[in-house]
């Protein structure tokens, strides 16, 4: 089946650093892969939709600047938390559009991200 | 907006029981239904979808466009079904973005 995994799966960091979150597919091209962000016992929220080559496009009331997002191949998204603050430390989760799949999408396990 | 609506946070049953996962929505058209299912420490994975009418672990949910539901059912619940169970819908042309629910944390007990 197709796969989709994340690095790193945990990280700390201090207020007002930055931090990198990494998305691939193993197995599967993915043209597109969307990002969600998910608090303790709450549903899944889209953030993004990253597409392969071109600009991502981000859910209403999410912030650009501050949730970096490139998808410079076709196995490989990165969500940055730029100037990270205690309020963004949350459950970062990715997904992988496989197109051959019947546009299914298949998610990474997740990052905790704890800003200290 | 569309949106997902899943009234129970928590549900619990007996092994042999009925079960049923309610999730109601509101969307003006007609979109894709499903059901994610993620285990205890794994990562979240696709159950169901209601275009595929097909029953995956012994679950069934049925589109109900009059009522705006998509129930998920099983007749017989057993242990290791106890997990967290999200309804999801992605509109028509939405370019395969998911609206997820709340979701209902089942546990199956001995």
């Amino acid at each position: 089946g197709a796969v989709v995994s994340q690095h790193p799966s945990w990280v700390i960091c201090k207020s007002g650093t930055s931090v990198k979150i990494e998305c691939r597919s193993l197995d599967f091209q993915a043209t597109t892969m969307f990002w969600y962000r998910q608090f303790p016992k709450q549903s899944l929220m889209l953030m993004a939709t990253s597409n392969e080559g071109s600009k991502a496009t981000y859910e209403q009331g999410v912030e650009k600047d501050k949730f970096l997002i490139n998808h410079a191949s076709l196995t490989l998204s990165t969500l940055t938390v730029t100037s990270a603050h205690p309020e963004d430390s949350s459950f970062y989760i990715c997904s992988g559009l496989f197109l051959a799949g019947g546009h299914e999408q298949y998610f990474g396990p997740g990052t905790r991200l704890t800003v200290t | 907006a569309q949106r997902v609506t899943q009234p129970e946070k928590l549900l619990s049953v007996f092994k042999g029981a009925p079960v049923e996962l309610k999730c109601n929505y509101s969307y003006s058209g007609s979109p894709e239904l499903f059901w994610y299912v993620q285990y205890s420490r794994q990562r979240l994975q696709l159950l169901l979808r209601h275009i595929s009418r097909e029953s995956i672990k012994g679950f069934t949910a049925d589109l109900n466009k009059g009522e705006t539901s998509f129930h998920l059912k099983k007749p017989f619940a057993q242990e290791e079904d106890s997990a967290m169970y999200y309804c999801a819908l992605k509109p028509p042309a939405s370019g395969s973005r998911l609206t997820f629910g709340e979701g209902t944390q089942l546990t199956v007990n001995p």
